[in-house]
């Protein structure tokens, strides 16, 4: 049951666009949720969050967007540049009891931006 | 610096051989954690600890091993019963458990395992 999905399994864009990486999810409880980057043979770095009472957190070229009742997130890159190419994985973590703090994954998107 | 250590990076083994891989952290995490990373695949949990001396299966821990006999180290296991252990292995740690979801979670630089 694949709770986090990432439907898209690559990106490709010009370098100046915007990138758009989609996320959707099934379990209501989530609350927080994460969004890494990772280039092959490395782990994963750590990007930008937001939590459930936001819409919206904004970090420089990166801002994420949370709409709650259609439980999807999605992260824009603006302006996109060649050294954004990596995988892209959204992340959830719900509340309450042994799950405090575990993290759910989606299986990433391969974001590649040609100069 | 502080950080997250995993050795080696590139690990071979024979099938049937268990094989411990290393994780050391010294950014005084209570929280620690092992991931495998399969192509096309999300990051799987395989173990977890919020504590010394205690961890708690993940989503796929059969045939795998841990334990936390220090803050700073949690030790993989992976065991002969492993069905398809050739895979990408990463260690995480965040700062504790408690009180609230909102937990980053900091990597390692993981652990490319094959067996041959």
């Amino acid at each position: 049951d694949q709770q986090v999905k990432q439907n898209s399994p690559s990106l490709s864009v010009q370098e100046g666009r915007i990138s758009i990486l989609n996320c959707d999810y099934t379990n209501s409880m989530f609350d927080y949720f994460l969004w890494y980057k990772k280039y092959p043979a490395e782990g994963p770095t750590f990007l930008i969050s937001i939590s459930s009472i936001k819409d919206k957190n904004e970090d420089g070229r990166f801002t994420v967007f949370l709409n709650k009742s259609a439980k999807h997130l999605s992260l824009h890159i603006v302006p996109s540049q060649p050294g954004d190419s990596a995988v892209y994985f959204c992340a959830a973590s719900a509340p309450g009891g042994t799950s405090y703090g575990k993290l759910t994954f989606g299986q990433g998107t391969i974001l590649t931006v040609h100069p | 610096d502080g950080g997250i250590t995993q050795s080696p990076k590139y690990l071979f083994r024979k099938e049937g051989q268990n094989v411990t891989l290393s994780c050391e952290q010294n950014l005084n995490h209570d929280a620690m954690y092992w991931y495998r990373q399969d192509p096309g695949q999300g990051l799987r949990l395989i173990y977890y600890s919020q504590i010394v001396n205690d961890f708690q299966k993940g989503d796929i821990a059969e045939g795998y091993s841990v334990s936390r006999e220090k803050k700073e180290s949690f030790p993989l296991t992976v065991t002969s019963a492993q069905k398809n252990p050739t895979a990408f292995y990463l260690c995480a740690s965040s700062i504790d458990w408690t009180g609230s979801s909102y937990n980053e979670q900091f990597f390692g630089p993981g652990t490319r395992l094959t067996v041959l």
